[in-house]
């Protein structure tokens, strides 16, 4: 079946640009995550939507980081006046709840971002 | 504090070598427990999950303390496609935390 879906899979863009990069999550899954990996460096979480409760913006680095999850399903993360150190991988990941049952996140292959 | 914290390695380690790496976690109301791979460059993979009573899969074993609050993952006998980094897992009531991870590289 369909996992979780990301794009665009490679972002370049000039510093000072907007960019917006977009999660398709598996059909049904109500648990939604964003994480940023640097270069050589572990998973950092930013943000994470749970079916319609506010979302955990907590790993949110500066307000120039925003996201978004309509309806229940696609989410969108924009980065606003992007800077040097915006340039990382950032990964998807849904999974059908969280908490007690403790499910596993299927993750996307990820949108390499690239600020110049 | 991190929440979740782990050795960053590398280890590095020769073929048939038994390894293991620890994780610690803050939230004592922790619920479930994960160790997940990752590749370079690749997204996480789910590797195996933790039980309290400990678990094995094949060459890999699991355990966790809650009184201490780690978890543990143990490979025996590594194999060159063992090399990757291991990143620990930990969920509440609403969330799920990564550990930076553990970096494995086994030679021959």
């Amino acid at each position: 079946g369909a996992g979780v879906s990301q794009s665009p899979s490679n972002k370049v863009t000039e510093k000072g640009k907007d960019v917006e990069l977009r999660c398709d999550p598996i059909s049904g899954h109500t648990a939604l995550y964003w994480y940023r990996q640097s270069l050589g460096q572990g998973l950092e979480f930013l943000i994470y939507f749970q079916g319609n409760s506010a979302p955990d913006k907590s790993g949110l680095p500066s307000d120039r980081f925003s996201a978004e999850r309509t309806g229940g399903s696609v989410s969108t993360l924009t980065i606003q006046r992007t800077q040097q150190e915006d340039s990382a991988v950032y990964l998807c990941a849904s999974s059908p709840q969280t908490g007690g049952a403790g499910q596993p996140q299927h993750f996307g292959d990820g949108t390499r971002l690239s600020i110049l | 504090r991190k929440e979740v914290e782990q050795d960053p390695g590398p280890f590095n380690v020769p073929e048939g070598a038994t390894v293991a790496f620890n994780c610690t976690y803050s939230n004592s109301a922790s619920q479930s427990f994960f160790w997940y791979r990752q590749d370079c460059r690749k997204e996480p993979k789910l590797l195996m999950s933790v039980y309290s009573s400990g678990n094995e899969d094949g060459r890999f074993t699991a355990q966790l303390n809650r009184a201490s609050q780690y978890i543990s993952l143990l490979i025996r006998d590594s194999k060159l496609s063992d090399s990757a980094t291991y990143l620990c897992v930990v969920t509440g009531n609403n969330d799920m935390r990564f550990g930076a991870g553990t970096r494995l590289t086994v030679k021959p």
